[in-house]
């Protein structure tokens, strides 16, 4: 069974659409993560939540929400898509949001903006 | 603030040569280490890690030792395979759970 699972693992839309990349993790972790990747590899975190409470929220701009219903899933949905925000984006999940705990990914979704 | 440097890359390798890809970090205490490693296509995996200085993290024949003197962590493999090809990153992370990447070095290891 996979571990942690976004869907879908493909996006190709138009520049102002509206959509959302679903994440869900079966490790019974409290924490869970989005995080970008551009186009030269560099990874940064977006958000992070803990049983469903925001916790980190680096400077993305408003048009990005991240939706948690439950410990189990995050969401991501974005308005108002734009050219930059063609990158993979990778969902994560943590044991506890604590400095020493490895974090496991899933395998990311590839967003690109036409 | 809080960062890692990682050696740029691609680091070209024959299989079964030694592998060294170096890591610094600069932080305002003691951070926790980590290694993580990307194959084409997939997501990041934890390679291993280390939590306090002078501690040696290590996993599929890969190493990394924490050196609080110079700020490294920097990741050794004695034998390198085709397999190991993929784009590792260096990170840290210090009070609280968020992970700083450095910024990724590709390493091809051919036959």
């Amino acid at each position: 069974d996979t571990a942690v699972s976004q869907t879908p693992k493909y996006l190709v839309t138009q520049m102002g659409n509206d959509k959302s990349i679903k994440c869900e993790q079966n490790l019974g972790h409290d924490t869970m993560y989005w995080y970008k990747q551009d186009s030269k590899k560099f990874l940064k975190i977006m958000f992070s939540y803990n049983n469903k409470e925001l916790i980190i929220n680096e400077t993305v701009p408003n048009r990005f929400s991240p939706k948690s219903p439950d410990k189990a899933h995050l969401n991501l949905h974005i308005n108002s898509l734009e050219l930059g925000d063609s990158a993979v984006y990778f969902c994560a999940s943590s044991q506890e949001a604590a400095v020493n705990q490895p974090q496991h990914f899933g395998d990311g979704t590839r967003l690109s903006i036409l | 603030g809080n960062s890692v440097t990682q050696m740029e890359g691609p680091v070209t390798l024959s299989e079964e040569a030694f592998l060294t890809i170096n890591c610094t970090y600069t932080a305002t205490g003691y951070p926790s280490l980590f290694w993580y490693v990307q194959y084409p296509g997939e997501g990041l995996q934890l390679l291993l890690k280390a939590t306090k200085a002078d501690d040696k993290g290590s996993n599929k024949g890969f190493e990394a030792t924490y050196r609080k003197e110079t700020t490294s962590f920097h990741l050794e493999k004695g034998s390198v395979q085709v397999s190991d090809s993929a784009v590792y990153f260096c990170a840290l992370s210090y009070n609280t759970d968020k992970l700083i990447f450095g910024t990724g070095t590709r390493l091809q290891v051919f036959p």
